[in-house]
């Protein structure tokens, strides 16, 4: 069984410019999350998905940040305009509809703003 | 709110030795859950262990064992016969079973196995 897929691995911007991160589930996985790693810390959730529909995003920063998931399953998730503070190694996650609690991790994509 | 207190940022130990990493936690939450995921240096988040609060009985998986102390609030991680490639970030983490399951982490454990 494939893994949670992210892309690109790595992102180097400068501060103002826009970047997109992509996110595709394991498949059967309904539920899907964005978090935010900051170096030093553990990751908090930005955005929580289940299905197509947002359940939770409380702790977007929706002024910069944006997150989709059209179709209910792969998912992008934007930042414009970057800022020093953003960052970080973005982590997608799923879980299935079975055990929606256990949530399994991609590979990360680690953006730094220059 | 949640929260997850992990006191050791750093734990150093030999190889085929013991090693306990701590973690206790607050929730509200009358019905949750409480994991360990491990973090190598490549970036993932590798899910190692579950428990869940209504769980009689401590989690095992191979040689990770979760030491699951309710009344303290306690969810300590347990690894046995420690190998090399066990170093690595450690993070402990609650969810709650009801609503929207958001994962809140610890700050984490960096531990080192050493020959």
């Amino acid at each position: 069984e494939a893994g949670v897929a992210q892309s690109p691995r790595y992102k180097i911007i400068e501060k103002r410019q826009s970047v997109a991160f992509w996110c595709n589930p394991i498949s059967g996985h309904a539920t899907l999350y964005w978090y935010q790693q900051i170096l030093g810390q553990g990751p908090k959730l930005l955005i929580q998905f289940q299905n197509n529909g947002v359940v939770d995003d409380s702790q977007l920063p929706k002024d910069r940040f944006s997150a989709e998931r059209l179709k209910g399953v792969d998912s992008t998730l934007k930042i414009q305009p970057a800022k020093l503070e953003d960052s970080a190694v973005y982590l997608c996650a799923s879980s299935s509809p079975d055990s929606q609690e256990t949530q399994y991790f991609g590979p990360g994509t680690r953006l730094l703003v220059l | 709110a949640q929260k997850i207190t992990q006191t050791q940022p750093g734990m150093f130990v030999q190889e085929k030795e013991a090693v306990t990493l701590d973690c206790t936690y607050d929730t509200s939450d009358p019905s949750y859950g409480l994991f360990w995921y491990k973090q190598p240096s490549s970036g993932e988040m590798i899910f190692l262990i579950y428990q869940g609060s209504y769980d009689q009985q401590n989690a095992t998986e191979g040689r990770y064992s979760l030491n699951f102390q309710k009344a303290r609030k306690s969810a300590n991680l347990v690894i046995s016969a420690s190998q090399l490639g066990d170093s690595a970030m450690y993070f402990c983490a609650v969810v709650s079973i009801q609503g929207a399951q958001k994962l809140v982490f610890g700050q984490g454990t960096r531990l080192t196995i050493n020959p």
